[in-house]
């Protein structure tokens, strides 16, 4: 079957940084995005990874190992507005995207 | 340029109701999608289309039913609500189907079924 775990909820605290992990289980694969979310509003596009390694783009990274269906979002120098949710999502073999729940990051001064 | 649009922002329906929900792009997009988006779980795919006059089902198509006569808009509609459609719906779009394009979120539609 297909599927995507990541943490329901991480805290950290501004100026810090965060790593958030995900592991996916997809029918084929086309890419991993990230997404963030804040709290009754959209979802908007944050990366996306097809080859391993690590992706930096200003203060969020995003990694992908394929041979351990893996990836996490980091964040670095957290400011009270990253407060939202971060949605994983696997793009399978029919360049369908798997969601994952989410995970709900809290930031605390 | 708005992107995408949803209307209404929130519903609250009897059951039993007929109920449209509308999305609006104008991004020119050709592949469309709504889901659903359920506290505790992942965004749930329930129909697509990938160009004007096609529509597919996604993972949660039961209940719902869509139509792309044009480009813009992909409504989807619940013929006869029930509770457990209560939800928040999303539309969305991407430029071309069948790729890795990156998909873009309408601000959804907050859908309580009585």
């Amino acid at each position: 079957g297909q599927n995507i775990d990541q943490p329901t909820e991480m805290t950290a605290t501004e100026g810090a940084i965060v790593q958030i992990n995900c592991t996916y289980q997809t029918s084929g694969f086309n890419g991993l995005f990230w997404y963030q979310q804040h709290a009754g509003e959209a979802p908007t596009f944050l990366s996306y990874n097809v080859l391993d390694g690590l992706e930096e783009k200003g203060r969020f990274s995003s990694f992908l190992s394929r041979s351990k269906g893996y990836s996490y979002l980091l964040l670095k120098e957290l400011q009270m507005k990253d407060s939202a949710s971060y949605l994983c999502a696997s793009m399978d073999s029919n360049y369908q995207l798997i969601w994952g729940a989410g995970t709900k990051l809290i930031i605390k001064p | 340029i708005a992107g995408i649009t949803q209307a209404p922002t929130s519903q609250i329906l009897a059951a039993g109701r007929r109920m449209t929900l509308r999305c609006t792009q104008d991004m020119r997009h050709n592949a469309m999608y709504w889901y659903r988006q359920d506290l505790g779980l992942g965004l749930r795919l329930i129909h697509y289309s990938n160009t004007a006059g096609t529509t597919g089902k996604g993972e949660v198509p039961d209940g719902y039913s869509v139509s792309r006569a044009n480009t813009d808009d992909f409504p989807l509609t619940l013929a006869s609500a029930v509770p457990s459609q209560t939800s928040v719906y999303f539309c969305a779009s991407s430029a071309v189907a069948g790729s890795t394009d990156t998909q873009y979120f309408g601000p959804g539609t907050r859908l309580t079924v009585l």
